[in-house]
């Protein structure tokens, strides 16, 4: 039973359009929720997190956005690079699972010049 | 920076060696290291949670006489793959939880590629 869902696999956006990539979660005991972004061959790159306590985090061209009622997060890239091509993991924790993430599938985002 | 270091990035090993992979926390103690292993096109696969001073925590599936993990001090966990086949040719990534302030972010490695022969 997957917890941590990213439906779409991939996503292909304009240079210097929005991003916009979704996450859902089953578990309402989750409490802190990261973003990572992955290149092919690397370790993922941790991009910005956002605590269940919060509705929205932002930092920088990154914007994460809670939603607990519907059990979803967004993360907002703005305005989106070419550099941004990578696969995008949502990932979400329980402090009482010694915060052991759960992952996402991953979603690959493709900017388009 | 990297926050958290790995070595080697890549190694390649005879069948029925065994091979180290180590992981470092550069400028935090980490009580809790993870290791994933990832195949090809799929997510991270958590492996195990090493926790500083205690036996490691296996997820189900995993051998922990084939991946033995030993986190002997706050900066350091290794991964040793015993007896390795090439099934166990793999991309394997550590991550530590820095827990200093009120974050528990954390952060990964650059990955190891092993690559048995």
């Amino acid at each position: 039973d997957q917890q941590v869902k990213q439906n779409s696999p991939s996503l292909s956006v304009q240079e210097g359009r929005i991003s916009i990539l979704n996450c859902d979660y089953t578990n309402s005991m989750f409490d802190y929720f990261l973003w990572y972004k992955k290149y092919p061959a690397e370790g993922p790159t941790f991009l910005i997190s956002i605590s269940s306590i919060k509705d929205k985090n932002e930092d920088g061209r990154f914007t994460v956005f809670l939603n607990k009622s519907a059990k979803h997060l967004s993360l907002h890239i703005v305005p989106s690079q070419p550099g941004d091509s990578a696969v995008y993991f949502c990932a979400a924790s329980l402090m009482d699972s010694n915060y052991q993430l759960i992952w996402g599938a991953g979603t690959k985002l493709i900017i388009k010049p | 920076g990297a926050v958290v270091s790995q070595h080697p990035s890549r190694v390649i090993c005879k069948s029925g060696t065994s091979v180290k992979i180590e992981c470092r926390s550069l400028d935090f103690q980490a009580t809790t290291m993870f290791w994933y292993r990832q195949f090809p096109k799929q997510s991270l696969m958590l492996m195990a949670t090493s926790n500083e001073g205690s036996k490691a925590t296996y997820e189900q599936g995993v051998e922990k006489d084939k991946f033995l993990i030993n986190h002997a001090s706050l900066t350091l966990s290794t991964l040793t793959v015993t007896s390795a086949h090439p099934e166990d040719s793999s991309f394997y990534i550590c991550s530590a939880r820095d827990t200093r302030g009120s974050g528990n972010t954390i952060y990964f490695g650059e990955g190891s590629w092993l690559t048995v022969v």
